[in-house]
């Protein structure tokens, strides 16, 4: 089965800083890439994803990266702001097999 | 609001006993799925239906544990004879057909085993 690898565990970024975080996936056949934000006590909220078919993806200041040949992909914050403080998940998945498969999490903390 | 709830949001339980989890979707969503998620973990999948369709299970989800989505509207999860290693956030999330693969999480039932 597919596995995910999320590096670094915790990150902390001075306030409008760039943050980067990274995923490694295993299943080659994997080809949707979900970003999730989760705050304390709360269910992960989707902020990005990337299917297989583009190499980049903007949203803001989120952007997200995709390298297919590495089976590697990052999630890029750029100016960060003290409500970007939380735990970020990736996760992947491919269609006809609906369920995600997530990293550990990034713990990010932006420092005031 | 219209995104996806879950009742109820907290649940304490004694070893032994039987709970039971609901998950509303969003509406007209098809898809509908259950993760549980541990301390400092990622959410693991547990089961998926598609409408009222259980169409795939994780050899986590044991025999004590079943889901059922009886109109394909609402899930609900139930766990028996509860154990310690139960406790954990129980997650539901939705997708419609239209959106690709996207899932909408909702905020969760913590379940505590004592």
């Amino acid at each position: 089965g597919e596995n995910v690898e999320q590096h670094p565990s915790t990150l902390s970024v001075q306030e409008g800083d760039s943050a980067v975080i990274k995923c490694t996936y295993s299943d080659s056949a994997s080809n949707y890439f979900p970003w999730y934000k989760q705050e304390l006590g709360k269910g992960p909220q989707l902020i990005i994803d990337i299917r297989s078919n583009v190499g980049e993806k903007k949203d803001q200041r989120i952007a997200v990266t995709l390298n297919k040949t590495a089976k590697h992909f990052s999630l890029h914050i750029t100016e960060t702001q003290p409500e970007d403080s939380a735990v970020y998940f990736c996760a992947a998945s491919y269609f006809g097999n609906e369920k995600l498969t997530f990293g550990t999490g990034t713990r990010l903390t932006i420092i005031p | 609001d219209t995104g996806v709830s879950q009742n109820p949001r907290h649940k304490i339980t004694k070893r032994g006993q039987n709970v039971t989890f609901r998950c509303d979707p969003i509406s007209e969503h098809n898809r509908l799925y259950w993760y549980r998620q541990t301390l400092g973990q990622g959410p693991e999948f547990l089961t998926y239906f598609q409408n009222e369709a259980q169409l795939e299970k994780s050899r986590l989800l044991s025999d004590r544990f079943s889901a059922e989505r009886p109109k394909g509207s609402f899930s609900t999860l139930e766990i028996q004879r509860t154990e310690q290693g139960d406790s954990a956030m129980y997650l539901c999330a939705s997708s419609g057909a239209s959106g690709g693969n996207e899932q909408f999480f909702g905020p969760g039932t913590r379940l505590t085993v004592l």
